[in-house]
């Protein structure tokens, strides 16, 4: 069975960095588009950003474009999310999930989810 | 952006219940719709995919339909394990965009 692990949430002060890493075991994501999401406390579900299988071509929400760059290892099967600039409004879960490139046309996305990981932006 | 707009946010029913859900996009996203199911201090399940297909494992109780602009989630008799948040999701472009969530309460 494909299971997704996140790491890398921790307490990060307002204008910090952090990276989130979302690894896949039991399978081979390599051709797998993928995205985090996030979850405020209290707060419904927000997509954060997007990759395509190749890595070619990413994708972000307006909330994020321009402080978080999403990237992917396929040797390792490693998703990441390298976060700059963090504001005390990215105070969230981060989870990762399995999603579908437009032209994957039959393949179900969505349908694997991490356990997500918890990142704290504080002074 | 497309924008999803849930209704109801929130909703009282009772165990047998027949609940409905409804998600209306800002545009035209064909069937490119999931609706996925969340529990307190856990991660989403998917339920339905591609507007109205059942996800394996998921209990027939669970069905969607729609197409465009226009769609619903329908548990045909609420279960005890059902309530729960549930939140649709279109896939159909970047950024992928949820709707705001419905809480599906014990009367």
């Amino acid at each position: 069975d494909v299971q997704l692990l996140e790491s890398g949430g921790a307490l990060v002060q307002p204008g910090g960095s952090l990276r989130l890493s979302c690894a896949a075991s039991g399978s081979t994501f390599t051709n797998f588009a993928m995205s985090w999401v996030r979850q405020a406390p209290g707060k419904g579900l927000e997509w954060v950003s997007g990759i395509s299988g190749s890595g070619d071509n990413t994708y972000y929400a307006d909330s994020v474009k321009g402080r978080f760059t999403i990237s992917r290892d396929k040797s390792n099967n490693m998703v990441y999310l390298q976060m700059d600039s963090l504001r005390v409004e990215d105070t969230a879960i981060y989870y990762c999930t399995k999603d579908r490139s437009p032209w994957e046309v039959g393949l179900i996305p969505f349908d694997i989810w991490g356990q997500g990981t918890k990142v704290t932006v504080s002074s | 952006a497309t924008q999803m707009t849930q209704s109801p946010s929130s909703l009282s029913a009772s165990v047998g219940d027949r609940v409905t859900i409804t998600c209306r996009a800002s545009q035209g996203i064909r069937n490119e719709l999931g609706w996925l199911q969340q529990k307190p201090g856990k991660a989403p399940k998917l339920l339905i995919y591609a507007a109205s297909s059942l996800q394996s494992g998921v209990p027939s109780r669970f069905s969607g339909s729609g197409s465009g602009t226009d769609f619903t989630l329908t548990i045909s008799s609420l279960q005890p394990e059902d309530f729960a948040t549930y939140y649709c999701l279109q896939d159909y472009n970047y950024p992928r965009t949820f709707g705001q969530g419905t809480k599906v309460e014990i009367k």
